[in-house]
């Protein structure tokens, strides 16, 4: 079976430095997304990790651990429009994605 | 402009009656997916397809149907046999390769009364 994991909810202040953790176990992995979602709003794309390590890019950041089943999503001096769903997906070798719940994110002033 | 198209963004039907959710996308994408999204939960996709004239089901696809008879069109049917069928629905496509990042459209808020 397909089970993604993330907090359901989490609050940071505004430019602060949050990370968002997913842990997976799914049959099938290629590779890992982030996305972004806004309230009422489409998902638009974050990040993609293959390989272990960390990819950087610009105040986001993803992390991949293949043998740990785990990823992170850190976000650097937080803004307030960073008040989002951050959406933890699987890309799996059927041709398909699995998503988890997602994470809702408050920036406070 | 290259995207993916959802029409309307708005839907109200009343209990019973069978429901249409247009999707088009022209970013030449072989895959395309769609998924419901209920407030506060993520994405569960309810049919895919990745290649014309063929579909897959997903994770709840009872209540539905879709079809694919054009690479550039992926429409949704939500039928009366869907029990919940009120909801927040998603179309997304991507290219055929990894990695296939998922372009989604804007959505449609189905409301059954």
């Amino acid at each position: 079976g397909q089970n993604i994991d993330q907090p359901t909810e989490m609050t940071a202040t505004e430019g602060a430095i949050v990370q968002i953790n997913c842990t997976y176990q799914t049959s099938g992995f290629n590779g890992l997304f982030w996305y972004q979602q806004h309230a009422g709003e489409a998902p638009t794309f974050l990040s993609y990790n293959v390989l272990d390590g960390l990819e950087e890019k610009g105040r986001f950041s993803s992390f991949l651990s293949r043998s740990k089943g785990y990823s992170y999503l850190l976000l650097k001096e937080l803004q307030m429009k960073d008040s989002a769903s951050y959406l933890c997906a699987v890309d799996t070798n059927a041709g398909k994605s699995t998503f988890g719940d997602g994470t809702t994110l408050t920036v406070k002033p | 402009d290259g995207g993916i198209t959802q029409s309307p963004k708005y839907l109200f039907r009343k209990e019973g009656q069978n429901v249409t959710l247009s999707c088009e996308q022209n970013l030449n994408h072989d895959a395309m997916y769609w998924y419901r999204q209920d407030p506060g939960q993520g994405l569960r996709l309810i049919y895919y397809s990745q290649i014309v004239n063929d579909f897959q089901k997903g994770d709840i696809a009872e209540g539905y149907s879709v079809s694919r008879e054009k690479k550039e069109s992926f429409p949704l049917t939500v039928t009366s046999a869907q029990k919940n069928p009120t909801a927040f629905y998603l179309c997304a496509s991507s290219p055929s390769r990894t990695p296939n990042e998922q372009f989604f459209g804007p959505g449609t808020r189905l409301t059954v009364l």
